[in-house]
């Protein structure tokens, strides 16, 4: 168990509607990003908060977006959702602990959309 | 932009044999990640490379990196049917960008 918190664990929905991940990272972690992992692009770098502000972009769509809370839990919120958006989205944690920033990963949100 | 090859994409071996999974990376990095999936699940973090000639040993996993060359290597020893997974390498460009480039990955099969 990574301390990395993700809900829900699974969701199904339609073509055009939208959708709220949610993610809280391990306690003291500041930063949180999220991933995409599909079949076809692989792992992909989403977006990076660091308390509260975003720091970098990765392939995000413009019909994605996120925040980061006060409480420092994130939430990613999908658009006008396609059939390509099907995916597993994990959400990281890191924090200045070791000194190496390493990334520890949440169980993911597994997306279908039919 | 970076890019974070690995060898081979897929690899079945036998219990009790040795294997290398490589990781190749197109510009300068400060920092080297191996993790392992496993189907449906989420990644664990492995190993964490920071420097030029790092070796890290867990069990009868073995992690090197090479930063002139641009190559990490995972060497299995003895392979046992528990290691069977996915195994990613991902890479950070530089501390303050913390994003991570993940190879394609390796998936690994060990028969009996």
């Amino acid at each position: 168990d990574s301390g990395v918190t993700q809900t829900p664990k699974h969701l199904i929905t339609a073509t055009g509607q939208r959708v709220t991940l949610r993610c809280s990272p391990r306690s003291g972690d500041l930063s949180v990003y999220w991933y995409q992992q599909s079949l076809d692009q692989g792992l992909q770098f989403l977006i990076h908060y660091y308390n509260g502000e975003e720091r970098a972009k990765g392939n995000i769509l413009e019909r994605f977006s996120a925040q980061q809370f006060p409480d420092l839990h994130s939430e990613l919120n999908l658009s006008s959702l396609e059939l390509g958006d099907s995916a597993l989205y994990f959400c990281a944690s890191s924090g200045s602990r070791g000194g190496n920033n390493e990334q520890f990963f949440g169980p993911g949100t597994r997306l279908t959309v039919l | 932009e970076l890019k974070v090859e690995q060898n081979p994409l897929f690899l079945s071996m036998q219990e009790g044999k040795n294997y290398t999974i490589y990781c190749n990376y197109s510009t300068t990095s400060d920092r080297l990640y191996w993790y392992r999936q496993d189907p449906g699940k989420s990644l664990e973090s492995l190993f964490v490379l920071l420097s030029n000639g790092a070796v890290k040993q867990e069990g009868r996993l073995m992690a090197s990196l090479d930063t002139k060359a641009r190559l990490s290597t995972l060497h299995i020893t003895a392979a046992v049917h528990d290691l069977s997974a996915t195994y990613f390498c991902a890479v950070v460009t530089y501390f303050g960008n913390e994003k991570l480039t993940f190879g394609t990955g390796t998936r690994l099969t060990i028969i009996p």
